[in-house]
């Protein structure tokens, strides 16, 4: 059974970078699966902000909203993906979760446990 | 991009007493194989989502039989046919078919 354990801190100063691991066990950051990062606001709800994935080469999709500050990167020695966003700013307060995305049934079947990320001063 | 929206928004239900939740898709989820792909997630308290049912139909491995989705196109609804203390929480659903992903605005449930 697949787990994903988040990690990163919780406190980011405006207009730097926002940066969070999340540690793949029981799969391979290599497998047909998808690696996601979506956040939650009060303001926004859930909000997907982007993935990797690997079919003979890396792919990456953004969401339009933070595509020009984001980045999400496997590594493939320590069985991982993480997000880096730049340039935060206060809205980019919430709750971050990695997750996992089943490519051929279309859905989201495990989470980290979350992470709320401040950006304050 | 596709707006969801879900209705209703919160929903106090008696325990025993069943429960829907409708969602509303901006665009038709059908794939070309013929597949529905709506998804339905639940946040428990503190929790952070998990899946309940995928392609609009299929319970997700280790959901109590008691919830069910069904619809097509662009309308699609979870019934809990008898809620449990268990279920409370904040249903969300979420058009699957293409990226970006966006899910719906939530539907809080509790116990009356």
């Amino acid at each position: 059974q697949v787990q994903l354990q988040q990690s990163g801190p919780g406190l980011v100063k405006p207009s730097q970078t926002l940066s969070l691991t999340c540690a793949i066990s029981g799969d391979s950051v290599s497998s047909d699966f998808a690696w996601n990062w979506i956040r939650q606001s009060p303001s926004r709800g859930l909000e997907w902000l982007g993935r990797t994935y690997y079919r003979s080469t890396w792919y990456n999709e953004y969401a339009v909203s933070v595509k020009s500050r984001i980045s999400v990167n496997p590594d493939t020695s320590k069985n991982h993906f993480s997000l880096q966003l730049n340039s935060v700013t206060p809205e980019d307060t919430a709750v971050y979760y990695c997750a996992r995305w089943h490519h051929y049934d279309r859905y989201f079947d495990s989470w980290g446990q979350g992470t709320l990320v401040t950006v304050s001063s | 991009d596709i707006v969801t929206t879900q209705s209703p928004l919160s929903l106090s239900v008696t325990p025993g007493e069943p429960a829907s939740i409708s969602c509303r898709s901006s665009e038709n989820l059908l794939h070309t194989n013929g597949h529905y792909y709506l998804g339905w997630y639940l946040q428990k308290p503190g929790q952070s989502p998990q899946i309940l049912i995928y392609s609009a139909s299929n319970r997700a491995s280790g959901v109590p039989d008691r919830f069910s989705g069904s619809g097509s196109g662009t309308d699609f609804t979870l019934t809990i046919s008898r809620v449990e203390a268990e279920d409370v929480g904040v249903y969300y659903c979420m058009p699957a078919l293409k990226t970006p992903h966006t899910f719906g605005p939530g539907t809080k449930v509790d116990i009356k």
